[in-house]
């Protein structure tokens, strides 16, 4: 079926080091994806987005990479800080957001 | 811009009951999408509006139900509640105008449990 999934569920990171989390997407025909952060008791926040045409796009310390030949997201966080803990969630969008399930992030002191 | 928002923030209801949620998106955006988010199944899409019709809908019973006013403000109704409809309702907001490639914006959620 559809899916769009995450390879690890929680990634444990030392503040100032740079985190990487990972997805795997299902739909080769699927042009937009997007990184939402979800903390807690609140909605996903859109984090940064990438079209099908593009293989790398940069944000304020965020940075998403495409590699459509192996159907794979990847964020990396550079500098991770405490502020960064939340769940981290890939979305393929196509008429509809169809999410991974989740990465946890936690950032420790 | 104010950013998208849901009332009530929880909700307490019991099995067979009915529940309508609330959803104004941001000023300007004409499509707003319902999501279902529990810890088994994730974040799940429930259905989109776009200009007061229902223009895609996910994998739903019937019991799950929504409409759009003129205003682009949605409303969700879940009729005859079970126990698993307990989750966060999340709504997201769009300009409805790209297709696929619409950044969507959500709001708080309404935590909805079923006792």
């Amino acid at each position: 079926g559809e899916s769009v999934g995450l390879h690890l569920p929680t990634l444990s990171v030392q503040e100032g080091d740079n985190s990487i989390i990972n997805c795997a997407y299902s739909n080769s025909a699927s042009d937009y994806f997007i990184w939402y952060k979800q903390e807690s008791g609140k909605g996903p926040q859109f984090i940064i987005d990438i079209r099908s045409n593009m293989d790398k796009r940069q944000g304020q310390r965020v940075t998403v990479l495409l590699n459509k030949t192996v159907k794979h997201l990847s964020l990396q966080i550079a500098a991770t800080q405490p502020g960064d803990s939340a769940v981290y969630f890939c979305a393929e969008s196509r008429s509809k957001l169809i999410f991974g399930a989740g990465t946890r992030l936690a950032v420790h002191p | 811009k104010a950013g998208v928002t849901q009332t009530p923030r929880y909700l307490i209801k019991t099995r067979g009951q009915q529940v309508t949620l609330s959803c104004s998106p941001i000023s300007g955006h004409r499509s707003v999408s319902w999501y279902q988010q529990t810890p088994g199944q994730g974040l799940q899409f429930l259905f989109e509006y776009f200009s007061e019709t229902q223009r895609n809908k996910g994998n739903f019973p019937g019991r799950f139900s929504g409409r759009q006013f003129s205003n682009s403000r949605s409303e969700m109704n879940v009729s005859t509640l079970e126990l698993g409809d307990s989750a966060l309702y999340l709504c997201a907001s769009s300009p409805g105008t790209s297709g696929s490639a619409d950044t969507q914006y959500f709001g708080p959620g309404t935590r909805l449990t079923v006792l």
